[in-house]
């Protein structure tokens, strides 16, 4: 089974603050990395497919990049509104799996 | 419009079956995997396994195989996740999710919470 470990678990940080999350998987997976976000309360949200294909109708400020094993998350310019929790997931091999998760709270 | 509809909370006792359901609308319901997510309280998402429902072919994560029986009835556009003895460890928000043209999962149910207490 892949492990996917993200960093950090937890982060607090100002409007207007480029934010990154990583994603380091324990054996290549190509691009078959995605990324979503869950805010509270609310179901799992797909913000990034394949490592770095944007979704139609998510802001141009999340964007993705990496492949093979690392991997990485980046909201340009926060708003209050991204304050959520994000995961990664493969699809390179079953059991697919996610990260644990990282937390993004806004001071 | 594309969605997922899952029935709603359930609150059962520690050896008690369960069975809940996800609609699929406003798509070929045969033509894409659906897959089952838990997020036990305060947790993160955990992945437990994927039913195609053109021909009901299961996979399913080793940590969930044995625990819980995933079916799809394509008559009526609908997958489930089941339980026959639950505990209450599977206190959880069970998401079932579209697995997309690229393995991603781009569209989420609602959520059905469950509750096992005694």
């Amino acid at each position: 089974e892949i492990v996917l470990t993200q960093s950090p678990d937890f982060q607090s940080v100002t409007p207007k603050e480029k934010v990154t999350i990583t994603c380091r998987a324990s054996q290549s997976i190509g691009s078959s990395l995605h990324w979503y976000q869950q805010k509270p309360d609310q179901s799992p949200k797909l913000l990034i497919k394949y490592a770095s294909q944007s979704i139609s109708g998510v802001p141009s400020r999340f964007s993705g990049s990496g492949s093979g094993t690392d991997f990485t998350l980046t909201i340009n310019s926060l708003e209050a509104e991204d304050a959520a929790a994000y995961y990664c997931h493969q699809s390179s091999s079953l059991p697919y799996t996610f990260g644990q998760g990282t937390k993004l709270e806004i001071k | 419009e594309v969605q997922l509809v899952q029935s709603g909370a359930e609150v059962k006792k520690p050896g008690e079956s369960l069975k809940i359901s996800c609609k699929g609308s406003g798509y070929s319901f045969t033509s894409y995997w659906i897959g089952w997510v838990r997020q036990m309280p305060g947790k993160g998402l955990e992945w437990m396994g994927i039913i195609y429902p053109g021909d009901s072919d299961t996979r399913y994560s080793p940590s969930f195989q044995g625990q819980v029986t995933i079916s799809a009835d394509k008559s009526i556009s609908t997958a489930y996740l089941q339980w026959s003895s639950l505990k209450a460890s599977d206190t959880a928000m069970y998401y079932c999710a579209r697995l997309g043209v690229v393995d991603a999962f781009d569209i989420w149910g609602q959520g059905t919470m469950v509750t096992v207490s005694s």
